[in-house]
């Protein structure tokens, strides 16, 4: 059981580039999410999802995209990478009508 | 004012002391408290997960919540330098308040060193 994962764990972009981060959750929870963390700004949610096929804006949604093809996944997608998208970035997931969330080992971005 | 208001510290106490970790909140809709830890470089670990007012108690650790004052406390007992990490509080209103998801609120997490 390996709870939540993240692919990849370092990543270093040059500005106008473009990526996606994996996340992979094996405890069939519905709800997933993503997050920044930044020195100073605590955790910051980005975009999450209630469902397969289902997303949502956060409080930070700009410049980001997301996909919940199947349930255990969710993608982030950063179409044109810009200095201020450089972060700490976790995924998490609760089941539902649950309100614990569990977060994954997070993926270090940092975009020059 | 934000939501949740948490103390950065950095705390640093010798091993074996009591560590008291704080909270304070604004918003009286919140009934879901949890208080995660984060290891350097890792992700966010649930460690407590209490609801509405009361004590819980789990090993060394105990949340108290007074929802009363609106502040919420994490203690540890016999500290140890492996509880050294950061200590994020955190909490939700009821999904019955018309979100369909438990929106977390967190705060900006205590530095805690625990030096032996």
């Amino acid at each position: 059981n390996a709870g939540v994962t993240q692919t990849p764990k370092f990543r270093v972009l040059k500005t106008g580039q473009s990526m996606t981060l994996l996340c992979a959750q094996d405890m069939n929870h519905e709800y997933m999410y993503w997050y920044r963390q930044d020195p100073g700004m605590g955790l910051r949610l980005i975009h999450y999802s209630v469902g397969e096929g289902t997303t949502a804006k956060g409080e930070v949604p700009d410049g980001y995209n997301v996909s919940r093809l199947k349930k255990q996944n969710f993608l982030l997608g950063l179409e044109s990478a810009a200095p201020s998208q450089t972060s700490v970035y976790f995924c998490a997931s609760s089941g539902q009508g649950r309100y614990e969330q569990y977060f994954g080992p997070g993926t270090r971005l940092t975009v020059t | 004012q934000k939501e949740v208001e948490q103390d950065p510290g950095p705390l640093s106490v010798p091993e074996g002391a009591i560590v008291s970790l704080n909270c304070t909140y604004s918003n009286s809709a919140f009934q879901y408290f949890m208080w995660y830890r984060q290891y350097s470089r890792k992700g966010p670990e649930l460690l407590m997960y209490t609801y509405s007012s009361g004590n819980k108690e789990d090993g060394r650790f105990t949340a108290q919540v007074d929802k009363s004052s609106k502040y919420i406390s994490l203690f540890i007992r016999d500290s140890q330098p492996s509880d050294s990490a950061t200590y994020l509080c955190a909490m939700s209103a009821s999904l019955a308040g018309g979100t369909s998801y438990g929106k977390l609120t967190f705060g900006q997490g205590t530095i805690l060193t625990v030096h032996p």
